[in-house]
């Protein structure tokens, strides 16, 4: 089992729908969780951080903690063509000073 | 921007040859993380520093070697470069319980 999984999609919404990424880990004492975006020929960019259950907001984005069952989750209100990357799922597995990424999702937002 | 800088940008080198790469930062941040991204796969922590000379192993490193002797720099080499090093080369900086922050990336072609 890898420790961080995702869909590696592509999922394709249409503007001004929601999208909706998953992400499962593996180690249950985990502390900190990441969302990041990486557009093709760059480097990853952090869109939010998590470290307790529940939702975190911030403008069009909502990450979701839910730390029983594993999994974290971003939402994507709104979702504009200037979306479309790849986005990456990013935890501190306990005890250790690794970060660890899944394999990212690909989203395509259509006009 | 994070001031993180990777050198070089690009580089093709030849099989069995040494090299290494470096990444700096101004931020003297105290974890310094060595990923490489491969079609499919993801970013792979390859070595992570916890600080000055202070370093460990992540899921794929055989084949590369860190040093760590200033804050400031994480030195990557490849002792002999083989055609399956052939990848994007990313370094990012974290401090304790906050986000990681990336540099531009290194693409390496080994020929």
């Amino acid at each position: 089992q890898k420790e961080v999984e995702q869909n590696s999609g592509p999922l394709s919404v249409p503007e001004g729908a929601i999208a909706s990424l998953n992400c499962t880990y593996s180690d249950r004492g985990s502390q900190s969780f990441f969302w990041y975006r990486q557009y093709s020929g760059k480097s990853p960019e952090l869109i939010m951080s998590i470290y307790s259950n529940g939702d975190k907001e911030d403008g069009r984005f909502t990450a979701q903690l839910n730390k029983a069952s594993q999994y974290v989750s971003l939402l994507i209100r709104d979702s504009q063509p200037s979306d479309s990357a790849t986005y990456l799922c990013a935890v501190n597995p306990h005890n250790t000073d690794k970060l660890i990424f899944g394999t990212g999702t690909r989203l395509q937002v259509f006009p | 921007d994070a001031g993180i800088t990777q050198s070089p940008r690009h580089k093709v080198t030849e099989t069995g040859t040494p090299v290494t790469l470096r990444c700096h930062q101004t931020e003297n941040h105290r974890y310094m993380y060595w990923y490489r991204q491969d079609p499919g796969h993801g970013l792979r922590l390859i070595h992570y520093s916890y600080g000055v000379k202070d370093t460990d192993k992540g899921e794929v490193s055989d084949g590369y070697s860190v040093s760590r002797s200033k804050t400031e720099d994480f030195l990557l080499t490849l002792e002999s470069a083989t055609s399956s090093q052939t990848s994007v080369y990313f370094c990012a900086i974290r401090n304790i319980n906050t986000e990681a922050f990336f540099g531009q990336g290194t693409r390496l072609t080994v020929v």
